[in-house]
């Protein structure tokens, strides 16, 4: 299993400004992925970080709002441009690994975004 | 700390009971369906999973049972103790023809299990 950590764990943020959330993995992986859990929801995938080209984004997200960036396949940055309220939630980082032949999915503890 | 799950269905066991999670889930294509449990202040963290070619898959004091007729999975918990308490969610993933995974997954509602000792 892959060992993920984000930084910062939390961060209380002005609306307007800007928050970068950085994702370090401790082993290679080619697939990584940012996730948004809204408070009392489910998680939704934000985009894939692709490495060494432009993130892949889902619809409903652009990347003027939610730049990413994926300078190598141990690590990913996740910026949250001219916040809001509404951008108030969990940012989850995710890498792909495969285990035993099976392809399982690894979770960073998240990053607590509250924008008053 | 804070719950991310203050809008999810709830379940509430007693320790010891059997719990059992129900997902509806949308996407006949899927490949997989993941169980996952997230505890609060943390990453969903993987439980099991099953193909879409089964019907039933068991581990460690849970099992998985898919219900393709009615696009519908559940997650059983034998026994279940307080350090089970968490939000469970369901996902779906698809895989490539190659077999590698494609690796987006959509997640389901999420239900929260509340274990009383």
């Amino acid at each position: 299993s892959a060992v993920i950590s984000q930084k910062p764990s939390r961060d209380i943020c002005q609306r307007g400004t800007s928050l970068t959330i950085q994702c370090q993995v401790d082993s290679q992986v080619t697939m990584m992925f940012w996730y948004r859990q809204q408070p009392g929801q489910s998680l939704t995938l934000i985009a894939t970080a692709n490495q060494g080209s432009e993130a892949t984004y889902e619809s409903g997200f652009v990347i003027d709002k939610f730049p990413i960036s994926r300078p190598n396949l141990t690590f990913s940055t996740l910026t949250v441009s001219n916040m809001s309220p509404e951008d108030s939630s969990i940012y989850l980082c995710s890498v792909e690994g495969r285990t035993g032949g099976r392809y399982e999915q690894y979770f960073g503890p998240g990053t607590r975004l509250t924008v008053t | 700390g804070e719950s991310v799950g203050l809008h999810l269905p709830t379940l509430s066991v007693q320790e010891g009971d059997n719990s059992i999670i129900n997902c509806a889930y949308s996407n006949s294509a899927s490949d997989y369906f993941i169980w996952y449990k997230q505890e609060s202040g943390k990453g969903p963290q993987f439980i099991i999973d099953i193909r879409s070619n089964m019907d039933k898959r068991q581990g460690q004091r849970v099992t998985v049972l898919l219900n393709k007729t009615v696009k519908h999975l559940s997650l059983q918990i034998a026994a279940t103790q307080p350090g089970d308490s968490a939000v469970y969610f369901c996902a779906e993933k698809r895989v490539n023809a190659g077999g590698t995974s494609y690796g987006k997954l959509t997640f389901g509602q999420g239900t929260i299990l509340t274990v009383h000792p």
